[in-house]
């Protein structure tokens, strides 16, 4: 199972709703990630869990909150987001962050389409 | 200041030809490389890699070129097929803190011409 898995793939929502972002790997990987991608952009790096800890936070804005419940599992919880926030969510999950080899990379998850209205 | 940077936003070539994607970086501190494949509604795929300890790295049609001076990287694709009009992200690594970040480029749109 080389597969990282996002739930919901799309999500509307409103500026005074609650909703939450999912993503699961089966890898055995102790880091995983989310990105933010807008249209025509690169992905850009929000936040990073190493071994279930919050290892980097790129100062995202706290109606981001994320979770790691277990080492297979993250989640990013929203509210309050602004129609600015609408872009792509992708989670991904790597070995370690720490690692560097030649098979360091990783891997992406589809993504969350999200819109907020 | 983007970091990692994909001049060309498209590319189309024959198919059959060869496909050069190109990517220039500025922090001297990147020490690995990465080519990451996007499709439409799917996540990034990694491609290949390379280490800033080679110029050069081959898997199958791929080949990546890496010129420390010049702080340019290249993807050649050969002979380029239908099935590799994607997205392409070219992504550097280094270590940051306790951890290694991954920057990415815009992205070039190839588009294979049967």
């Amino acid at each position: 199972d080389t597969e990282v898995t996002q739930t919901p793939k799309h999500l509307v929502m409103g500026m005074t709703n609650k909703k939450s972002l999912k993503c699961e790997q089966h890898m055995g990987h102790r880091a995983m990630y989310w990105y933010k991608q807008k249209a025509k952009k690169p992905p850009e790096l929000m936040f990073v869990y190493s071994y279930e800890k919050l290892s980097i936070n790129e100062s995202v804005p706290s109606r981001f909150s994320p979770e790691c419940p277990n080492s297979s599992l993250l989640n990013l919880h929203l509210h309050a987001l602004q129609p600015e926030d609408s872009a792509l969510y992708l989670c991904a999950s790597s070995h370690n962050v720490f690692r560097i080899a030649t098979n360091e990379k990783l891997f992406f998850g589809s993504g969350t389409q999200l819109s907020v209205l | 200041d983007q970091q990692v940077k994909q001049n060309s936003p498209s590319l189309s070539v024959q198919e059959g030809r060869i496909s050069i994607l190109n990517c220039d970086y500025t922090n001297s501190m990147f020490d690995y490389f990465l080519w990451y494949k996007k499709y439409p509604a799917e996540g990034p795929t990694f491609l290949i890699s390379i280490s800033s300890i080679k110029d050069k790295n081959e898997d199958g049609r791929f080949t990546v070129f890496l010129n420390k001076s010049a702080k340019h990287l290249s993807l050649h694709i050969v002979p380029s097929q239908p099935g590799d009009s994607a997205v392409y992200f070219c992504a550097a690594s280094a270590r940051s803190g306790s951890a290694r970040q991954l920057t990415f480029g815009s992205g070039t749109q190839l588009t294979v011409l049967p």
